[in-house]
């Protein structure tokens, strides 16, 4: 049962272009998490999605971010016009339920703004 | 709000000596979980430990214990004979039982390192 996977692992965008973050949940999970973790800083929620839905956006800043669980594909959390302050490693991590069960983390994308 | 705190940036342990980790946390539920999580160089977040707030035993995973002081809000990790494997960060987390989302909260996190 291959776990929760990301891509890419590294991301280069220059000042302006959009980054696109892949995450495929692990088999059977239909809650995503999205995380972000700047430089020697802890990981900080951004976002909470399941099939279609995005339960919880409190994390996500107002501008240039939004992040989609379709039906079928990955969750895709997406940037546009990045600025070098996007320059973070972003994690996904996947639940089978919403409560009770363990959240099972992505190695995580490191982007990089140039 | 929900905060947690690592007052330690930094430790160092010989290797096969004990260390403590430190965390603390502040907030007004009864019901929660609390995690212990390493992040080795290769940044797969690698859960160690958790603990219920409802049980007063302390857990324990082969090497690796907590002491959870719910008065206190205190909630450390112990890595008993310490192998060059542990080296990594460790984060302390904090999630609301039963809330509708898997919401964690990270502490800024404690750079372990082993001394051979």
């Amino acid at each position: 049962n291959a776990g929760v996977m990301q891509n890419p692992r590294h991301l280069v965008r220059r000042r302006g272009q959009e980054a696109r973050l892949r995450c495929s949940p692990m088999k059977g999970h239909s809650h995503v998490y999205w995380y972000r973790q700047l430089p020697e800083e802890g990981l900080k929620f951004m976002v909470y999605l399941q099939k279609e839905n995005i339960i919880d956006e409190s994390g996500m800043p107002k501008e240039r971010f939004s992040a989609e669980f379709p039906k079928e594909g990955p969750s895709i959390l997406r940037i546009q016009q990045v600025v070098r302050g996007d320059s973070a490693a972003y994690f996904c991590a996947s639940s089978l339920d919403r409560v009770n069960t363990e959240a099972f983390f992505g190695q995580g994308t490191r982007l990089t703004v140039v | 709000a929900q905060t947690v705190t690592q007052s330690q940036p930094e430790m160092s342990v010989q290797e096969a000596e004990t260390v403590t980790l430190s965390c603390t946390y502040d907030t007004s539920e009864s019901d929660y979980y609390l995690f212990w999580y390493k992040q080795p160089p290769s940044r797969q977040m690698i859960l160690v430990i958790r603990q219920e707030a409802y049980k007063q035993q302390n857990a324990t995973e082969n090497r690796f214990s907590v002491n959870f002081q719910k008065a206190a809000k205190s909630f450390s990790l112990k890595i008993s004979d310490s192998q060059l494997g542990d080296a990594a960060m460790y984060f302390c987390a904090y999630r609301v039982q039963g809330q509708g989302a898997q919401k964690l909260v990270f502490g800024q996190g404690t750079r372990l390192t082993i001394n051979p």
